[in-house]
């Protein structure tokens, strides 16, 4: 069975990175996934595909501050020079036969 | 670019039927599988359903299979959510949602709507 795993929650402070994580579960460490982000009060926004060789494919009008990267059965999205607007649950999303689409439970990132 | 509006949330009480709907518009809507995705107040992301790009497929979450209904029309670039039996636990804000191109039910969403607000309640 498909199974994303995020942190609930994370924090960083203005200005600096963060690197939020997805993992795959066991048997599907070679799927791509997506990160979508979802500002409070507001739908959610996608963010980038990203691929398991680490290649990923950006949504349109989304900052280079917004990069994607892979390792094993992890996908990981880093958020560099951080701004207060990226305050928001991030989600990551894949798919696949039998299960189709598959969300993370979310990772809040709170910038302080 | 790309919209998608969604429209037909409201109260409804338990067991009742309710349609939304999500008007499309910015892409060749008929090329491109279309996913409901809903929110339940506080919590994450569900997926609910998926049709593919032409309506051959169609795909559903367990908690809604035989329920719920995804349906297209290419005339109007409208998608639907038929929604019966409806239950308290339904309660959710739906998202419209673009998949890829030619998507045949398995694929990733790369646009949202701004969601439309469903509460199954008596």
């Amino acid at each position: 069975q498909l199974v994303l795993t995020q942190s609930p929650s994370a924090s960083a402070s203005l200005g600096a990175s963060v690197k939020l994580t997805c993992t795959l579960g066991s048997g599907h460490s070679g799927y791509a996934i997506a990160w979508h982000q979802q500002q409070p009060a507001k739908g959610p926004r996608f963010l980038m595909n990203l691929n398991s060789d680490g290649s990923y494919n950006k949504g349109d009008g989304i900052p280079d501050r917004f990069s994607g990267s892979s390792s094993g059965a992890e996908r990981f999205l880093t958020i560099s020079s951080l701004q207060s607007e990226d305050e928001a649950d991030y989600y990551c999303q894949t798919w696949g036969t039998g299960s189709h689409v598959v969300f993370g439970g979310g990772t809040k990132l709170t910038v302080l | 670019q790309v919209q998608l509006v969604e429209s037909g949330g409201g109260v409804v009480q338990p067991g009742r039927s309710l349609r939304v709907s999500c008007a499309a518009s910015g892409f060749t809507f008929s090329t491109y599988g279309m996913h409901w995705v809903r929110q339940a107040p506080g919590k994450g992301l569900e997926w609910v359903a998926v049709i593919s790009y032409d309506g051959s497929n169609k795909f559903y979450a367990d908690s809604v299979k035989g329920r719920f209904t995804i349906s297209r029309d290419k005339s109007k670039n409208t998608l639907y959510l038929q929604m019966n039996s409806l239950r308290a636990e339904d309660t959710a804000v739906y998202y419209c949602a673009k998949g890829q191109a030619y998507c045949g039910g398995d694929c990733p969403i790369e646009n949202w709507g701004q969601g439309t607000l469903v509460t199954v309640s008596s």
